[in-house]
């Protein structure tokens, strides 16, 4: 069964601490993977996609179909980073579907 | 810059109601998409809907539930009778692509069923 996985409800970090969020997903497909970020009263928006391995913020992501696992990390957080992440898997074979992690609450104190 | 838009923002409904939820995606997308997220646990994935046909939908989108794109711009949900575990965030999404993968949402309609 297709499923993301992460295990980390809350992640508190200070300020320049290095960040990772963890991901991992079940998919018999070829994964496509996506890291969403929702700041405080905004609405979901994408922050970046694995194929195009880019960096967004500061933040990368790598594929690691080894260990099915696509965390996100950022060497030196920042407190502007505090938000909720979600992982995202596109569902690519059977239709359109985009799957989401419960989602790892970011804060970042100084 | 374009915007999901979903209206209402909160609405409050008698359990067995009906409700219609309301979305305009942005102008020149394809694809949209209905999400809910009850209060506490994760975005979960209710239909996809591309084509004036259903693409794809989840377990969670049964009988109770259709979507309906009644003209150019608005994209709806319905859910005709409403139950207590139907309170939860509304989120309504558009994207260009299929494989794109980036979903633009909106900011979600909070349902409350009492």
């Amino acid at each position: 069964a297709q499923r993301v996985t992460q295990p980390e409800k809350l992640l508190s970090v200070f300020k320049g601490a290095p960040v990772e969020l963890k991901c991992n997903y079940s998919y018999s497909g070829s994964p496509e993977l996506f890291w969403y970020v929702q700041y405080s009263r905004q609405r979901l928006q994408l922050l970046l996609r694995h194929i195009s391995r880019e960096s967004i913020k500061g933040f990368t992501a790598d594929l690691n179909k080894g260990e099915t696992s696509f965390h996100l990390k950022k060497p030196f957080a920042q407190e502007e980073d505090s938000a909720m992440y979600y992982c995202a898997l596109l569902l690519n074979q059977a239709g359109t579907a985009l799957i989401f992690g419960k989602g790892t609450t970011l804060s970042v104190s100084s | 810059e374009p915007e999901v838009t979903q209206t209402p923002s909160h609405q409050v409904t008698q359990m067995g109601q009906e409700v219609i939820l309301r979305c305009v995606p942005i102008s020149n997308h394809l694809y949209f998409y209905w999400y809910r997220q009850i209060l506490g646990q994760k975005v979960e994935f209710l239909v996809s809907f591309y084509n004036n046909e259903i693409s794809e939908k989840s377990e969670i989108f049964d009988d109770q539930f259709s979507v309906e794109r009644p003209d150019g711009s608005n994209f709806t949900l319905k859910i005709r009778s409403t139950k207590l575990e139907d309170s939860a965030m509304y989120f309504c999404a558009s994207s260009a692509g299929l494989a794109s993968g980036e979903l633009f949402f909106g900011e979600g309609s909070r349902l409350t069923v009492l």
